[in-house]
């Protein structure tokens, strides 16, 4: 199995601008999960899918984020627009029956 | 509410010597309760995972974590230490009748001196 897959695995863009991260989970899994992560802040869960159904969006920072989960082998986590201070490492899980959670590499974006 | 705690920001230890990072938490029900370890520039990786049974569960990398129900902790453990382990660690909790949203401690850098 490839495990979990993200791309880009390096976004460099400007203020303003709308950045596109993807994911493809685990084969089989039913749980896919959206975390940021920063020196400050630490991991922090954004958004979580059962079933390609949003579960519990709470921790999304504010209308700029959005994630969406067309089918079970997809999720995009989109940001429009950017600003510098969503610079962080965005990283996907999977799981299957909600028991241990499988990280992708995670996606560094940078916003100038 | 479910909640974890790593009271330590970073732990040295010297390489051969045994290690602990600890960890404890709070949850309504009986616990999930895993370890994962992240090296520089990677994803999480999953170590261990503790759901029913045996306190003492051992898991990937020769690491052990035990089960105290009554103290409320689930200590990671390694008896001999080597600078490969350097990296940071999160503990995380789950409560087995809720949904599948697991929280993460906030890690714990342990560092191995050679």
């Amino acid at each position: 199995d490839a495990g979990v897959i993200q791309s880009p695995r390096h976004e460099v863009t400007e203020m303003g601008q709308e950045v596109t991260l993807r994911c493809k989970p685990i084969s089989g899994h039913n749980s896919l999960f959206w975390y940021r992560q920063t020196m400050m802040r630490g991991l922090e869960l954004l958004i979580y899918f059962n079933n390609n159904v949003p579960i519990d969006d709470s921790g999304m920072p504010e209308d700029r984020f959005s994630a969406k989960m067309p089918n079970a082998s997809f999720s995009t986590l989109k940001i429009q627009p950017s600003e510098p201070r969503d610079s962080a490492v965005y990283f996907c899980a999977s799981s299957s029956l909600g028991i241990e959670q499988f990280f992708g590499p995670g996606t560094r974006l940078t916003v100038l | 509410a479910q909640s974890v705690a790593q009271p330590e920001d970073q732990v040295n230890v010297a390489e051969g010597n045994p290690l602990t990072v600890k960890c404890t938490y709070s949850v309504s029900g009986n616990p999930y309760l895993f370890w994962y370890v992240q090296y520089p520039n990677r994803g999480l990786q999953f170590l261990l995972k503790y759901i029913t049974g045996d306190n003492l569960v051992k898991g990937s990398y020769g690491f052990e974590a035990e089960f105290n129900k009554s103290q409320t902790s689930f200590h990671l453990k390694k008896p001999s230490a080597l600078v490969s382990d350097s990296a940071l660690y999160f503990c995380a909790v789950r409560a087995s009748n809720r949904d599948d949203k697991i929280i993460f401690g906030k890690g714990t850098r342990l560092h191995i001196l050679p």
